[in-house]
């Protein structure tokens, strides 16, 4: 069972435009981290939220916390073909070992020009 | 700066075959993680280790075997290959702080025909 739930799955925009992508759960995460994946690469780590209602910016990536701490949301303005790749949610949950580190499905974003 | 080194990169095996893939970080990170990542499923964690001569199952641990006989390195055996475990594989290793960066190597596409 996938403990955290990403969507949307797939995500097709033109260059400019705004989105958002989400990833809940019914569990609480002592922390939430945000990855993104190139094709034959390893995920690299953007960002990581740690508090309940927090809020990071990253140039033009907005994350953000839910008060609960039990989802989050990545806002990206003004898209460029560059954003485009595979974006993963991961988390530890209070419930298991801290050593867990388990991922969402994933949103693969594919941005035109 | 290696970070973390999976061998091999690619492998063909035979239904019922055995092999053992190799996972090594430099960074003297006491986590280690063994993902699989197949189309739409994002990465599923297979097994984790929080220290040397310690395992733990993840989500999806039946076929594969694991040691962490030394702190720098994470072994994972799959002992009779089924073609149900042709995947990409990734190795990941991290500090213990909750929300610390889980690094990841390049991945190691593995076929069983």
């Amino acid at each position: 069972t996938q403990l955290l739930e990403q969507s949307p799955q797939f995500l097709s925009i033109q260059e400019g435009e705004n989105l958002t992508v989400y990833c809940n759960s019914s569990s609480v995460f002592s922390s939430l981290q945000w990855y993104r994946q190139e094709p034959g690469e390893g995920p690299v780590l953007l960002v990581t939220v740690v508090t309940g209602g927090e809020v990071k910016k990253l140039k033009r990536l907005t994350f953000q916390f839910g008060d609960a701490r039990k989802d989050s949301s990545l806002h990206i303005t003004a898209a460029q073909p560059g954003d485009t790749g595979l974006y993963l949610c991961a988390g530890r949950n209070y419930g298991g070992s801290q050593g867990n580190l388990i991922f969402g499905k994933g949103t693969k974003l594919s941005v035109k020009p | 700066n290696a970070g973390v080194t999976q061998t091999p990169k690619f492998r063909v095996l035979k239904t019922g075959q055995s092999m053992t893939l190799l996972c090594a970080q430099d960074m003297n990170h006491e986590y280690m993680y063994w993902y699989r990542q197949d189309p739409g499923m994002g990465l599923r964690l297979i097994h984790y280790s929080v220290g040397e001569g310690t395992t733990a199952k993840g989500e999806v641990p039946d076929g594969y075997n694991v040691s962490r006989l030394k702190k720098q390195n994470f072994l994972l055996g799959l002992e009779s290959a089924a073609p149900s475990q042709t995947s990409v594989y990734f190795c990941a290793s991290s500090y213990t702080k909750t929300g610390t960066e889980a690094f990841f190597g390049q991945g190691t596409r593995l076929t069983v025909v």
